[in-house]
């Protein structure tokens, strides 16, 4: 069955970066999208970003341009996104999701979330 | 302000039909792009509800549905359920942010 399983809580400084990482399994890793979602306490979900794992190829959502990173390693099907320059709005949930390799993709599993603190 | 609108909360009793409303533009919906939904129970992840506007994944029942028409598209649940009562959320293209979009979100209130 597919899982996608991430890594766990973090706490970080204003300023400091963060990687989350997404393994999965029960399915071909090259095979589809993974994507990045956040939610902020008591708000909706958005859009961060896209990773083709077999291609390396990214999208990123305008609003995260230049802070975010998203990268793969096919060796142990791992996804993993990095943000930096974190604020205190960046504390949230991060969800990685499956989709497949089109354009307007739905998310068809998703991760368990992680919680990203960010605090002086 | 999130690009796609919908209503921040619905409620039904039990037993009863509700819709969700999710309205977009002409470089969103309105574009042919295909439209989405979630359901998040409270504390977890979204769960894929319908995707391709109108096709359900397996093991989501029937009571639930899905269709676009023109700038919006709308979901709609019959024989409504106490845990029903979730957040839903949904999700389309935009081609002048060149990303995908969510709506904000509904609340789904049962009586």
């Amino acid at each position: 069955q597919v899982q996608l399983v991430q890594s766990g809580a973090e706490v970080k400084k204003p300023g400091a970066s963060v990687k989350v990482s997404c393994k999965a399994s029960g399915y071909t890793f090259t095979g589809y999208y993974m994507h990045w979602v956040r939610q902020a306490p008591g708000q909706g979900l958005e859009w961060m970003g896209r990773i083709n794992p077999n291609t390396s190829g990214r999208n990123y959502a305008q609003n995260f341009q230049g802070r975010v990173t998203m990268t793969r390693d096919r060796s142990i099907s791992t996804a993993y996104m990095e943000l930096s320059s974190l604020r205190s709005d960046d504390t949230a949930v991060y969800y990685c999701a499956r989709g497949p390799l089109r354009v307007v993709a739905e998310f068809d599993y998703w991760g368990q979330g992680t919680l990203v603190t960010v605090s002086s | 302000q999130s690009v796609l609108t919908q209503p921040p909360s619905v409620s039904g009793a039990p037993g009863q039909r509700v819709t969700i409303s999710c309205t977009g533009s002409s470089s969103n919906i309105g574009a042919g792009y295909d439209v989405h939904w979630y359901q998040q129970l409270p504390g977890t992840a979204p769960k894929l509800l319908i995707y391709g506007n109108s096709n359900r994944p397996s093991g989501v029942p029937d009571r639930f549905s899905g269709s676009k028409s023109g700038t919006s598209a709308s979901l709609a649940i019959t024989g409504l359920q106490a845990d029903d009562e979730a957040d839903y959320y949904c999700q389309s293209y935009d081609s002048s942010l060149s990303g995908l979009v969510f709506g904000g979100g509904t609340k789904l209130t049962v009586l």
